[in-house]
């Protein structure tokens, strides 16, 4: 069955970068395109960015744009998430997951937490 | 980018129906009916509940039902069990710029 494990989270400083990774199996993965979501605590889902199955496309939210980059490495069935010049508000729960149709996030990994300190 | 608006709490006693909606602008629903619910239970995952408006996922019970009107989606739940108790979000697709909306969040108390 569809799996998928995110990690590299951690406590960060804020204006540091980290990484991201998500771990796919059991499915085709470079036939989906991917998404990474987030939950800052307490908080509700906010999506983050989507890559299309090939790379070819990328769309972000304004609030990481021009900061986080989504990739995708298909021959290790493995999807990223580079984040640059993080903020103690970039602090949350997040969440990788499949496109399918369009618009609909079908699997979901159960997360990797990550904290911005000041 | 604006959330999609959601009442924060619903309830219900076990066996009633209750019903989530889930208000945008045209811009958030396009002219398409790509929304989706999310069934979210305490530090899990989202899982999938309704797609493309009111098609449900393998696994998931025909208690669940989706529609749409105009810019407002519903997710009707109904012979409410205690194990439905969860925050719920919908998500819709908005076209090739914003991609992607979701509401704030539903949460359903089941009394």
């Amino acid at each position: 069955q569809v799996q998928l494990v995110e990690s590299g989270g951690g406590v960060v400083q804020s204006g540091r970068s980290l990484r991201l990774s998500c771990a796919a199996s059991g499915f085709t993965f470079r036939s989906y395109g991917m998404h990474w979501v987030r939950q800052a605590p307490g908080k509700g889902l906010e999506w983050v960015a989507l890559i299309w199955y090939d790379g070819s496309n990328k769309y972000y939210a304004d609030s990481v744009k021009g900061r986080f980059t989504i990739s995708r490495d298909n021959s290790k069935n493995t999807l990223y998430l580079q984040m640059n010049s993080l903020r103690a508000e970039d602090t949350a729960v997040y969440y990788c997951a499949t496109e399918h149709p369009t618009g609909t996030l079908e699997s979901w990994g159960h997360g990797t937490l990550v904290t911005v300190s000041s | 980018q604006s959330a999609l608006t959601q009442p924060a709490s619903v309830s219900g006693s076990p066996g009633q129906s209750i019903t989530i909606s889930c208000t945008g602008t045209s811009s958030d629903f396009g002219s398409y009916n790509l929304v989706s619910w999310y069934q979210q239970h305490p530090g899990k995952a989202p899982k999938l509940m309704i797609y493309e408006g009111s098609k449900r996922p393998s696994g998931v019970s025909n208690r669940f039902s989706g529609s749409k009107s105009g810019n407002t989606a519903s997710l009707t739940i109904s012979g409410l069990q205690a194990e439905d108790e969860a925050d719920y979000y919908c998500c819709s697709y908005a076209g090739s710029s914003t991609f992607v909306v979701f509401g704030g969040g539903t949460k359903l108390t089941v009394l």
